[in-house]
């Protein structure tokens, strides 16, 4: 079964909106990646979060982890159509060489 | 652009044929993946190779057979699809087979068995 489960599935904003994507796992992880994916397309690194850190940024992208909760989340503030995309997040699942990747959230930007 | 390159873009087989993807990246990275996916799904992992030599092998069907000629490319040969295997097919790398540092993807092979 999938380690991540992601929510919401489907989002659609307007342009200039903020969105914000969770995903939820169920074991010990050392790491936790978001990807993004333009449809039909591979997959592109956004952002790496390590299981000691708490928070991280990059331009319009932030990502938090709380371990406690076996969670993270994706905050891209100022949504731009180009924005428009599934984004997945991926986790490293301790002792096991794998990087397992969730279901996934497909976000529309509407201008 | 990619920096992982993966052909053909498409490729269209019947169940009988004989066929090979490719993917080719000169990044010096030492780790390489084969990745599935199905449409609307997550990628699932099909092989990972380490320094050229197969790691993980993850209960794919033997109608799929990688190699991994050297450092730099990774094939992965098809042969009596069943058209449920019509899928995306994605390559990957990383430095190592560590996962401290992201996967650099290709756009993948659009694989459709008639």
């Amino acid at each position: 079964s999938q380690q991540g489960e992601e929510d919401p599935q489907a989002l659609s904003i307007q342009e200039g909106e903020n969105a914000t994507m969770n995903c939820s796992y169920k074991t010990s992880i050392n790491n936790l990646q978001w990807y993004r994916q333009n449809s039909g397309r591979g997959l592109v690194h956004l952002i790496l979060i390590r299981s000691n850190e708490r928070e991280k940024h990059s331009g319009r992208l932030r990502v938090t982890l709380d371990t406690s909760k076996k969670s993270s989340s994706l905050l891209i503030t100022a949504s731009r159509a180009a924005d428009t995309a599934s984004y997945f997040c991926a986790t490293l699942i301790q002792g096991a060489q794998k990087l397992v990747f969730g279901q996934g959230t497909r976000l529309t930007i509407n201008p | 652009d990619t920096e992982v390159t993966q052909t053909p873009k498409h490729l269209v087989m019947g169940m009988t044929n004989k066929k090979s993807l490719k993917c080719e990246q000169h990044m010096g990275h030492r780790a390489m993946y084969w990745y599935k996916q199905k449409a609307k799904k997550p990628p699932e992992l099909m092989f990972v190779y380490s320094y050229e030599k197969l790691s993980i092998n993850e209960s794919v069907p033997s109608r799929f057979s990688p190699e991994c000629p050297n450092s730099s490319l990774l094939n992965l040969h098809l042969h009596a699809l069943q058209p449920e295997d019509s899928a995306l097919y994605l390559c990957a790398s990383s430095p190592r087979v560590i996962y401290n540092s992201p996967l650099h993807f290709g756009n993948g092979t659009r694989l459709t068995v008639t």
